[in-house]
């Protein structure tokens, strides 16, 4: 598995865009990336995947430059319902063993 | 759809005493996992299971075994408590590995004295 770097926490205010970038320099050639979004008493939910270049869906938008060494996360217009820890992981087809690390803790201020 | 329901929602127990964490999923996902969360330690996995019949090995599974004898049921047992094992315990299901979304339960807050 490939090992992921992330900040520990970011704070914000509500409409700015929220970008957290990940590491993972040992990426393997079929390793995907996935964020996951946790709020406080929740277990963590899926956010969005890419493999490569940029994925978008309606909560979030995922860039991945072309050597895959990094990704950031972005989201847009960010209210205080955001105010989450977000996790990245790094893996393939074949990966059961997650480590979801300590993520980084995202504060949106009003 | 229920998703994944865990059960207790929370309990306190004797250190010494033998326990086991409920988990049932609705979705018929062939993996399923069980992670603890510490402050400051984010989640780490436990043991999980990519198929019914078969278990594996995570991250920290020193003090807990588990099972998986038919698809929807994967009960964590802590054999003998110690405090050390006081925490929140996620179970999660996926169809298949990492490319799949992992859905995960509300948790059981476990503390052990």
């Amino acid at each position: 598995l490939a090992k992921t770097t992330q900040p520990i926490s970011m704070d914000s205010y509500e409409g700015q865009e929220v970008n957290i970038t990940c590491s993972h320099n040992n990426i393997a050639t079929n390793d995907y990336i996935t964020w996951y979004q946790q709020f406080p008493s929740q277990g963590p939910r899926f956010i969005i995947q890419g493999y490569k270049t940029k994925v978008t869906n309606e909560v979030a938008s995922l860039f991945i430059p072309a050597d895959r060494k990094s990704s950031t996360l972005s989201l847009p217009r960010v209210s205080l319902s955001d105010t989450a820890v977000y996790y990245c992981l790094v893996g393939d087809g074949n990966d059961y063993k997650l480590s979801f690390g300590a993520g980084t803790t995202v504060t949106v201020r009003a | 759809t229920a998703g994944i329901t865990q059960a207790p929602t929370s309990q306190i127990l004797a250190a010494g005493r033998s326990m086991t964490l409920r988990c049932t999923q609705d979705m018929r996902h062939n993996a399923m996992y069980w992670y603890r969360q510490d402050l400051g330690l984010g989640l780490r996995l436990i043991h999980y299971s990519n198929t019914a019949g078969t278990t594996g090995k995570g991250e920290v599974p020193d003090g807990y075994s588990v099972s998986r004898a038919n698809t929807d049921d994967f009960p964590l047992t802590l054999a003998s408590a110690v405090p050390s094992q006081t925490s929140v315990y996620f179970c999660a299901s996926s169809a298949g590995p990492l490319t799949d979304t992992q859905y995960f339960g509300p948790g059981t807050r476990l503390t052990v004295l």
